[in-house]
């Protein structure tokens, strides 16, 4: 069975400082990676998926076979980046999402 | 569009009652999710359906579970007795089926509370 490993419940950093979410799965195939994010009084989202190697809000995320990472990465956080994060993996060919934990990120001014 | 609607958004009963928990997805997806989320286990997927059919409900925690879909536009997860630890925020997220992982759409969550 497929797991997702979130290893920090909270992440507090300054405004303008580099932010970096982990996440680690474990799967034996090829699976889909997703980031999703929960902002304060909103829906739970999809924020980006590996496959489409795109920056979204300033946020990448490279997926690591060899390490079975794919962590989330912004070189310079915002305020209103502060979200509940969630790393979800899908396995090949499936339709459903098994979640980590989720992370808090919380930026200061 | 309203997205993936959820009530009641509140619920509170006693153990034992019987608790429905209802879901609207968005028109033309054809797969529909149920999940719960709490502290210690997080976001679990409870069950899926694809064209209102039940594919996956191995995350159904026990008999006291039920979820059933007798239309695209319409699901129901149902918790029958209720005890405290079914005490959690339930999500419904619909998505299209378009052969891949697609974007799942999730409603604003029921927050139960069994007493």
């Amino acid at each position: 069975a497929q797991r997702v490993t979130q290893p920090e419940k909270l992440l507090s950093v300054f405004k303008g400082a580099p932010v970096e979410l982990k996440c680690n799965y474990s799967y034996s195939g090829s699976p889909e990676l997703f980031w999703y994010v929960q902002y304060s009084r909103q829906r739970l989202q999809l924020l980006l998926r590996h496959i489409s190697r795109e920056s979204i809000k300033g946020f990448t995320a490279d997926l690591n076979k060899g390490e079975t990472s794919f962590h989330l990465k912004k070189p310079f956080a915002q305020e209103e980046d502060s979200a509940m994060y969630y790393c979800a993996l899908s396995p090949s060919g499936y339709s459903t999402l098994t979640f980590g934990k989720g992370t808090m990120l919380l930026v200061s001014p | 569009d309203a997205g993936v609607i959820q009530s009641p958004r509140h619920e509170v009963t006693e153990m034992g009652q019987e608790v429905t928990l209802r879901c609207k997805p968005i028109s033309g997806h054809n797969s529909l999710f149920w999940y719960r989320q709490t502290m210690m286990r997080g976001l679990e997927l409870l069950i899926y359906f694809n064209n209102n059919v039940p594919i996956d409900d191995s995350g159904m925690p026990e008999d006291r579970f039920s979820a059933k879909m007798p239309n695209a536009s319409f699901s129901t997860l149902k918790i029958q007795p209720s005890e405290p630890r079914d005490s959690a925020v339930y999500f419904c997220a619909s998505s299209l089926d378009s052969g891949l992982t697609d974007t799942q759409y999730f409603g604003p969550g029921t927050r139960l509370t069994v007493l």
